[in-house]
């Protein structure tokens, strides 16, 4: 067990739909990112927040958003969704910004019909 | 841009034999990664190379990093079937934040007996 928890681990949603994905980070730590796996793009990185404030984008698309809340979980939302983001979802913590991606959580998989 | 090659993509191999996966990387980058996925799971992290020269090992799997041939190898020695996962490699370009990887399209290694 990492320590960081996702919710929910699978996801079913119609096209055009909204969801949000929940990630607890281990406990102390600061630090939150989120990746996308799928099988067209491989493992990506999404974006990094850092005790609440956005510290880093990748390749997060504009109708996909996160924030990290005062007791450290984050959200990433996804609307608008397309059958091309059907996708396991992971996030990771640490402890500082510059911490390693260590701590992966489980993962949401998300299924677009 | 960052890109990151691994090869081979697939590889099966008996128990007991000894095989390298190889990490390339087109520009430079402050840190590489190894991760290891087993089907249906997260991430695990297994080492994190800082600089030129950089060899760390853990139990059958040892890895090194050439920054001035930008490569990385992932040794496997007297590989056993619970080795059986997908190994990544992950580079993170110079100045970027420690979460932006740029990950290779993994390997998924098969032990057989």
């Amino acid at each position: 067990d990492s320590g960081v928890t996702q919710t929910p681990k699978h996801l079913i949603t119609a096209t055009g739909q909204r969801v949000t994905l929940r990630c607890s980070p281990r406990s102390g730590d600061l630090s939150v990112y989120w990746y996308q796996q799928s099988l067209d793009q491989g493992l990506q990185f999404l974006i990094q927040y850092y005790n609440g404030e956005e510290r880093a984008k990748g390749n997060i698309l504009e109708r996909f958003s996160a924030q990290q809340f005062p007791d450290l979980h984050s959200e990433l939302n996804l609307s608008s969704l397309e059958l091309g983001d059907s996708a396991l979802y992971f996030c990771a913590s640490s402890t500082w910004t510059g911490g390693v991606p260590a701590f992966f959580g489980q993962g949401t998989r998300l299924t677009v019909v | 841009e960052l890109k990151v090659e691994q090869n081979p993509l697939f590889l099966s191999m008996q128990e007991g034999k000894n095989y390298t996966i190889y990490c390339n990387y087109s520009t430079t980058s402050d840190r590489l990664y190894w991760y290891r996925q087993d089907p249906g799971k997260s991430l695990e992290s297994l080492f994190v190379l800082l600089s030129n020269g950089a060899v760390k090992q853990e139990g059958r799997l040892m890895a090194s990093l050439d920054t001035k041939a930008r490569l990385s190898t992932l040794h496997i020695t007297a590989a056993v079937h619970d080795l059986s996962a997908t190994y990544f490699c992950a580079a993170k370009p110079d100045g970027g934040s420690q979460g932006n990887l740029i990950f290779g399209k993994g390997t998924k290694l098969s032990v057989k007996p």
